[in-house]
């Protein structure tokens, strides 16, 4: 069984700020990975994939990939109150099924 | 775009009594779906997935069934709930190996 593993938080960051969230995953075969949010009491969005080592930018949001230290990572740049949720990373295995970590409780503090 | 629709949101059920929920989908054909459940302040746990009509597999061995007698509904049963199967119940769809997954709205199940 396929493992990814993230820190429970709460991660605590000022507004403006940089809030850095990881991730780690025990399949060194993994391609392909993705960011997940999830406010309190509602579904799961996806806001990011990443399928190449190196940054991958989308407006505020950067994933990065390092496939040799299977580390996936979430980078949100001025920080608002609104990103104030719980960041699920999430591992493709095979060909069918997304394997989730457990998420970071993210609070961004106006 | 795809579409996934639940209903309903919230749901209070007694103990020993039976369950169905459904899901369908929207946008796409032949989809990947999937039923995960979420105990509180918990993670994501896959209960079952089908990947056509008719074809299911389950992840973890429980008192949940479910069942896909259309390309684009799924749907959740249990002939008799307990307590632990309280939980946010997802749905969820995948139309290609090149995206994740997209979920429906949920539903809050309460066993009482």
């Amino acid at each position: 069984q396929k493992e990814v593993e993230q820190n429970s938080g709460p991660l605590s960051v000022p507004e403006g700020a940089i809030a850095s969230l990881n991730c780690t995953y025990s399949d060194r075969g993994s391609q392909s990975f993705f960011w997940y949010r999830q406010y309190s009491g509602k579904s799961p969005e996806l806001i990011m994939f990443i399928y190449s080592n190196g940054d991958k930018e989308d407006g505020r949001f950067t994933a990065q990939l390092n496939k040799a230290s299977q580390y996936v990572s979430l980078l949100i740049r001025d920080s608002q109150p609104s990103d104030s949720a719980t960041y699920l990373c999430a591992v493709r295995d095979g060909f069918q099924k997304l394997v989730f970590g457990t998420g970071t409780r993210l609070l961004v503090s106006p | 775009s795809q579409t996934i629709h639940q209903w309903p949101a919230t749901l209070v059920q007694p103990v020993g009594s039976p369950l169905s929920l459904e899901c369908t989908v929207e946008g796409t054909s032949n989809p990947n779906l999937y039923w995960y459940r979420q105990a509180a302040g918990r993670g994501l746990q896959l209960l079952f997935y089908s990947v056509g009509i008719g074809q299911i597999s389950s992840e973890v061995p429980q008192n949940l069934s479910a069942s896909r007698p259309q390309d684009r509904q799924f749907i959740l049963s249990s002939k008799k709930l307990l307590l632990s199967d309280s939980g946010f119940y997802l749905c969820a769809g995948q139309r290609g190996l090149t995206y994740g997954y997209t979920f429906g709205s949920g539903t809050r199940l309460t066993v009482v």
